[in-house]
């Protein structure tokens, strides 16, 4: 069974600064998907990024970067230039490319001004 | 696009009721979820839909959860008889199909006295 574990329960940062929250994971596998999803205190989940096991280059989108080390079993997330709005749970998850999304127990974000 | 609705948002009950919970996916998505978020945790998957057929319900607790897909569309989640355990957000999910993204609805927040 695949795990998905985010050692950081809660994160703060100040407003334009940049911060990273970490995520490692344990599977065996040697295709399957990572994903970081945002979910603000309205509860609504939103994918933030997705990174494919297959691509050796880091995802980004925007803000949002990831530094993807399959060896290690790391998956971390870099907020660039952070902002009040990113203040939110963020959830790191597997996808073992068909089955069950497994997710981590989430890291606390608070973005100060 | 309309994203995925799930009603009620809030619902509270007496323990040993019952309840059932609505989830409309985005419309041409294939594959429903149903997840459960304990406060303070992250998602767990109950069960996962391919059309109207069943992938995935080895983490739903078959004595008191069941789920049903009629037509390959909607989806209800039904709890009978509830336990104080069972207080959670119920989330809905849809993809187009594993391990595409999956799009979550706001939840049902149920609490259990």
């Amino acid at each position: 069974a695949q795990t998905v574990t985010q050692s950081q329960p809660e994160m703060s940062v100040q407003e334009a600064e940049t911060v990273t929250l970490s995520c490692t994971y344990d599977t065996s596998e040697n295709n399957y998907y990572l994903f970081w999803y945002k979910q603000p205190p309205s509860r609504q989940m939103i994918l933030v990024i997705r990174q494919e096991a297959y691509k050796q280059q880091n995802a980004t989108e925007n803000r949002f970067s990831v530094n993807f080390q399959k060896a290690a079993k790391s998956f971390s997330l870099k907020i660039s230039d952070s902002q009040l709005g990113d203040t939110a749970m963020y959830f790191c998850a597997f996808n073992n490319a068909g089955n069950m999304l497994t997710f981590g127990g989430g890291t606390r974000l608070m973005v100060k001004p | 696009e309309a994203g995925v609705a799930q009603s009620p948002r809030y619902k509270i009950i007496e323990k040993r009721q019952s309840v059932a919970f609505w989830c409309n996916p985005i419309s041409g998505h294939a594959t429903l979820y149903w997840y459960q978020q304990i406060l303070g945790q992250g998602p767990k998957l109950l069960i996962q839909f391919q059309n109207n057929g069943v992938v995935d319900d080895s983490q739903l607790p078959k004595d008191r959860f069941s789920a049903e897909r009629l037509k390959g569309v909607d989806s209800t989640l039904k709890i009978q008889p509830a336990k104080l355990e069972d207080s959670a957000v119920y989330l809905c999910a849809s993809s187009l199909a594993p391990p595409y993204e999956q799009y979550f609805g706001p939840g049902t927040r149920l609490t259990v006295t």
